[in-house]
């Protein structure tokens, strides 16, 4: 069975700060990996996926299979960043269903 | 399209009733998925559509829940004998056939078994 855990509930930075969102996965196989972000009064949406290797609004994410990490980067923190982020999991086997990690709520000050 | 749509947004029911939840997909989609959120943790999934088949399903889905998806269009998700621990979020989503990763969310309905 697959697991997603992300060990920080709550992350707080300044704005214009580095910020990076841990996603720590356990899969046997190949796995794909996603972030999904959720901002206020929004639906939760796809961010990024590590295949793509795109980077959007800034952040990039790299798939480290040795450390099984998936984190979440970005160089200058802005305050519209601020929002809850999921990372997901998709196994090779799966039609498409995604494993979730608990999220982590990202607030950016001025 | 305006999105992934569901129906109720809220319910409150007492405990033993029945409830049953509408989702409307994005029309083009024929990929459809129910999962449960509980408060402090991510989405959890319940079960998924491709078209009218039921393609996959959790563990979590006990008897007590059926899924429908009788057009490949809209779904219903209905929960029996509702117990409190049903309490939650339920989100529905839907995808396109070549791109299941790409889910699209709609806004939940909240379930509060009393």
């Amino acid at each position: 069975a697959q697991r997603v855990t992300q060990p920080e509930k709550l992350l707080s930075v300044f704005k214009g700060a580095p910020v990076e969102l841990k996603c720590n996965y356990s899969y046997s196989g190949s796995p794909e990996l996603f972030w999904y972000v959720q901002y206020s009064r929004q639906r939760l949406q796809l961010l990024l996926r590590h295949i793509s290797r795109e980077s959007i609004k800034g952040f990039t994410a790299d798939l480290n299979k040795g450390e099984t990490s998936f984190h979440l980067k970005k160089p200058f923190a802005q305050e519209e960043d601020s929002a809850m982020y999921y990372c997901a999991l998709r196994a090779g086997t799966s039609y498409g269903k995604l494993t979730f990690g608990q999220g982590t709520i990202l607030t950016v000050h001025p | 399209d305006t999105g992934v749509s569901q129906d109720p947004r809220h319910k409150i029911t007492k405990r033993g009733q029945n409830v049953t939840f509408r989702c409307d997909p994005i029309s083009e989609h024929n990929r459809l998925y129910w999962y449960r959120q509980t408060l402090g943790q991510g989405p959890e999934f319940l079960t998924y559509f491709q078209n009218e088949a039921q393609l996959e399903k959790s563990r979590l889905l006990s008897d007590r829940f059926s899924a429908e998806r009788p057009k490949g269009s809209f779904s219903t998700l209905e929960i029996q004998r509702t117990e409190q621990g049903d309490s939650a979020m339920y989100l529905c989503a839907s995808s396109l056939g070549d791109r299941p990763y790409e889910q699209y969310f709609g806004p939940g309905t909240r379930l509060t078994v009393t």
